[in-house]
């Protein structure tokens, strides 16, 4: 079966404490990005990828790392988490010059730094 | 600077009529436009999409326009179940040479109520 998975898909931490939320893909595609879902903001593009070792910041890249090792994986990494950076996460998927960039999403990892 | 926006963050209707929603952009070098349905716990799912170059694009009961002179896109979906009730979301990316290299820019979501 296609799809796009994460893990974990539930996370409670404390404040500066390393995180890794992991993304892989099955469909052997190209593009692989990482969103953030916030009540009155949609989702907002964190980083994406366009292949392996090939990587570009979105709109808010901000406390977030990134690194694309293998072209089916690619975590999001939040080195010093803080709680503006509780949020619903999702990862997603495309293939390269694919029908207008349809993306495909995880089920989404929901994030709390208390 | 939200480049793409949806100004009713929730929309009612009766089974069976129609539902219309709205997205505007501000970005001019957007042209190719999408939408995804979310339900609770999931992720965004692809609904529909319509490139710059066309108007209109329709799927079974859902049809998208496009007016690109009032940087404007709706969603019309016809006729409305319970089913659809969700949240949409209309996104927008700017296209080089057939590819939009993975950036897309989403708008706040509407949620969608179908009241059987």
């Amino acid at each position: 079966e296609a799809q796009v998975t994460q893990n974990p898909r539930y996370l409670i931490t404390v404040t500066g404490k390393k995180l890794t939320v992991t993304c892989s893909q099955n469909m052997n595609h190209e593009y692989m990005s990482w969103y953030r879902q916030d009540p009155g903001l949609g989702l907002r593009q964190i980083y994406y990828s366009m292949n392996v070792e090939v990587t570009d910041k979105g709109d808010v890249p901000e406390g977030y790392k990134v690194s694309r090792k293998e072209k089916r994986n690619f975590p999001l990494i939040l080195e010093s988490p803080s709680p503006n950076q509780t949020s619903l996460y999702f990862c997603a998927s495309s293939r390269q010059g694919g029908s207008y960039n349809e993306q495909f999403f995880g089920p989404g990892t929901r994030l709390t730094v208390l | 600077d939200q480049q793409v926006k949806q100004n009713s963050p929730s929309l009612s209707v009766q089974e069976g009529r129609i539902s219309i929603l709205n997205c505007d952009y501000t970005n001019s070098m957007f042209d190719y436009f999408l939408w995804y349905k979310k339900y609770p716990a999931e992720g965004p799912t692809f609904l529909i999409s319509i490139s710059s170059i066309k108007d209109k694009n329709e799927d079974g009961r859902f049809t998208v326009f496009l007016n690109k002179s009032a940087k404007h896109l709706s969603l019309h979906i016809v006729p409305s179940q319970p089913g659809d009730s969700a949240v949409y979301f209309c996104a927008a990316s700017a296209v080089w040479g057939g590819t939009s290299y993975g950036k897309l820019t989403f708008g706040q979501g509407t949620i969608l109520t179908v009241h059987p």
